[in-house]
Formats: structure tokens, C-alpha cells, sequence
């Protein structure tokens, strides 16, 4: 079993409607979570983190954990073909993330 | 916001050669740096954690005498790609911990092609 699993996709879905992308991780002693977002040739960029379960906003950004369930995800609201990435859910180990294998959004216009 | 720079931005070399990459934490001081590789498609590898002060940690498979990683100052730490050959060309990002020591923060990256 993966530490950390994501849906590689592509996910679709049309300009301005909700996006969902979803991970798991193994590890139930986990504490921070992280995601990142990966546009193609470039490197990874934090968009949000999220310690305690329940939810965090931020801007059109939403991240949810759920600890008891080992379940992390991330909502983007009125999406935009901008969206248009990869994006990366890790999880703090001890001494380093784990990082799933990302999952490929396409924001259609 | 933290910044991490990475130089250079990308580097053609002869096989057989060496290849320096530096990735300097900017706006903060970082105990800590990673260094990943990326191929085309797939995901992020990483390939060793740099303290600074001692020495790498180096993930399986991963030979530390041909990737030699310097974490000589809070703010600079550096992989040297030692005789290069074709199948070293990769995206190599650097990361660095954030003083709170719980998020990390990713360099540009350096695209390297071996000849």
C-alpha cells in the first residue's frame, strides 16, 4: 500500500464548477498536510496546509482533513482553466513530506 | 513570504562532467534543505535530506558518492552532480524547511541535460 494515494486523473470540469481532488495517507500518527499545486515544467508551489480535522478556508480554496478516516482533500471553487495543474497532497513524516503522485486537474473553458 | 532561489535555472553538460546546483534559502534560515528529482510525467523523488552542519541523508537507491550534497550555512546547500552521464538529465528541485519547521518551501528548480 502507497503512504500517500491520489487519483492520478486527468480531472475535468468546466470553467466556474467545483473541483475536488481527494488523497489518502497510511500513516495514522500523520499530523500536518499539505498541498501543492504543479503547473507543467515548473516546481511545486504551497497552496494551502491544514493540521486539525475539519475544514480550512482560503480565498476559493478549501482543504479538509479527516483524520479518523486518513482522508484529505482539496475543493477549488469557481474554477478557472488557470487551475489547470497538478496537484500534489503531502504528508509530514518524521523527518520529511510524503508526497502522493499527484493529481492532474483540466479546468475546461 | 518564504523565497528559495536555485542556480542556474538549467544547464547543458557533456558526460562525464560535474554539475554544481545551488538552492539558497532567500528570506529565511533553514536547518533543513531537500533535494528532489523529477522526470518528465512522473512524480516527485526525493533524493536526500541536507542538514546543515552534518552530513546527507540519502534515500535508497540513491548513490551518495554521485550526488554529493554540501549544507555549509543556514542558507545554501548545494548538489553537485558528479560525472554526469545521459540518464542524470532530470528536473532537480531543492526544498527548504520553514523555520517552524513544518512546511516546506520549493526552489524553481534546475533542468539539467547531459550530452
Amino acid at each position: 500500500q502507497k503512504e500517500v494515494e491520489q487519483n492520478s486523473g486527468p480531472l475535468s470540469v468546466p470553467e466556474g464548477a467545483i473541483a475536488s481532488l481527494n488523497c489518502t495517507y497510511s500513516d495514522r500518527g500523520s499530523q500536518s498536510f499539505f498541498w501543492y499545486r504543479q503547473y507543467s515544467g515548473k516546481s511545486p508551489e504551497l497552496i494551502m496546509f491544514i493540521y486539525s480535522n475539519g475544514d480550512k478556508e482560503d480565498g476559493r480554496f478549501t482543504a479538509q482533513l479527516n483524520k479518523a478516516s486518513q482522508y484529505v482533500s482539496l475543493l477549488i471553487r469557481d474554477s478557472q482553466p488557470s487551475d489547470s495543474a497538478t496537484y500534489l497532497c503531502a504528508v509530514s513524516g518524521t523527518y520529511k513530506y510524503i508526497f502522493g503522485t499527484g493529481t492532474r486537474l483540466k479546468v475546461l473553458a | 513570504g518564504a523565497v528559495v532561489s536555485q542556480h542556474p535555472s538549467w544547464v547543458i553538460c557533456k558526460s562525464g562532467t560535474s554539475v554544481k546546483i545551488e538552492c539558497r534559502s532567500l528570506d529565511f534560515q533553514a536547518t533543513t534543505m531537500f533535494w528532489y528529482r523529477q522526470f518528465p510525467k512522473q512524480s516527485l523523488m526525493l533524493m536526500a535530506t541536507s542538514n546543515e552542519g552534518s552530513k546527507a541523508t540519502y534515500e535508497q537507491g540513491v548513490e551518495k558518492d554521485k550526488f554529493l550534497i554540501n549544507h555549509a550555512s543556514l542558507t545554501l546547500s548545494t548538489l553537485t552532480v558528479t560525472s554526469a552521464h545521459p540518464e542524470d538529465s532530470s528536473f532537480y528541485i531543492c526544498s527548504a524547511r520553514s523555520p517552524d519547521q513544518e512546511t516546506q518551501y520549493f526552489g524553481p528548480g534546475t533542468r539539467l541535460l547531459v550530452l
